[in-house]
């Protein structure tokens, strides 16, 4: 069973920040917070991991609460081509993935 | 950015048949393999992880002689549906992920459509 937790959907207007909220409430010390999402059809998307900080890189910003109990990440400009299932999953990058649910974000014009 | 190549991206065939997925990481080694399936609007389930040089390991419930894994090198992974049924139709996805030590993430192919008919 996964172990993080999301909202099921989310609305957006296009050019607006998407901010996507994860709960990692058993998230061990040496786990990393992954990022992905996925495009109807197509296999899923890296995005962005942390482990303490604060990351940013072209697509996206994540940002990790002191305790890493949850994280939020944020597209800073929504574009259509942005709807898609969103997954946060706490592991170590070599380990397997297990996906929950994730949030799917719909990016309205 | 890493790129991992999956193939043949979709399958129809007879029930009956054997069918062969390919996945490769085309610029790192990767030393540790994914096998997912997916059912429509479902999440990725985790069927199999795939070492270089030693037997795959099977998640519960995933019949090993029914899927069948091998990987023979550091830059392919493939996964054989033998003797597939229509309930075998699924989207299948493999991830490449650099090894033990590393904190890189995994990267995903684009899956393959199997329609068994």
């Amino acid at each position: 069973d996964a172990k993080t937790t999301q909202p099921p959907s989310m609305d957006c207007a296009e050019g607006r920040a998407a901010n996507l909220p994860c709960n990692h409430s058993t998230i061990s010390g040496n786990e990393y917070v992954y990022w992905y999402r996925q495009i109807h059809s197509q296999g899923p998307q890296y995005i962005i991991h942390g482990l303490k900080n604060n990351e940013t890189n072209e697509m996206a910003s994540l940002i990790i609460t002191e305790d890493r109990k949850s994280s939020t990440l944020i597209l800073p400009h929504a574009t259509l081509r942005d709807t898609a299932v969103y997954y946060c999953i706490d592991a170590r990058g070599f380990q397997k993935l297990v996906f929950g649910t994730g949030t799917r974000l719909l990016v309205s014009p | 950015g890493a790129v991992v190549s999956q193939h043949p991206s979709r399958v129809i065939c007879k029930s009956g048949t054997s069918v062969k997925i390919e996945c490769r990481s085309l610029d790192f080694q990767a030393t540790t393999m994914f096998w997912y399936r997916q059912f429509p609007k479902k999440s990725l389930m985790l069927m199999a992880t795939s070492n270089e040089g030693s037997k795959a390991t099977y998640e519960q419930g995933v019949e090993k002689d029914k899927f069948l894994i091998n990987h023979a090198s550091l830059t392919l992974s493939t996964l054989t549906v033998t003797s597939a049924h229509p309930e075998d139709s699924s989207f299948y996805i493999c991830s490449a992920s650099p090894g033990q030590g590393s904190n890189q993430p995994q990267h995903f192919g684009d899956g393959t459509r199997l329609s068994i008919l």
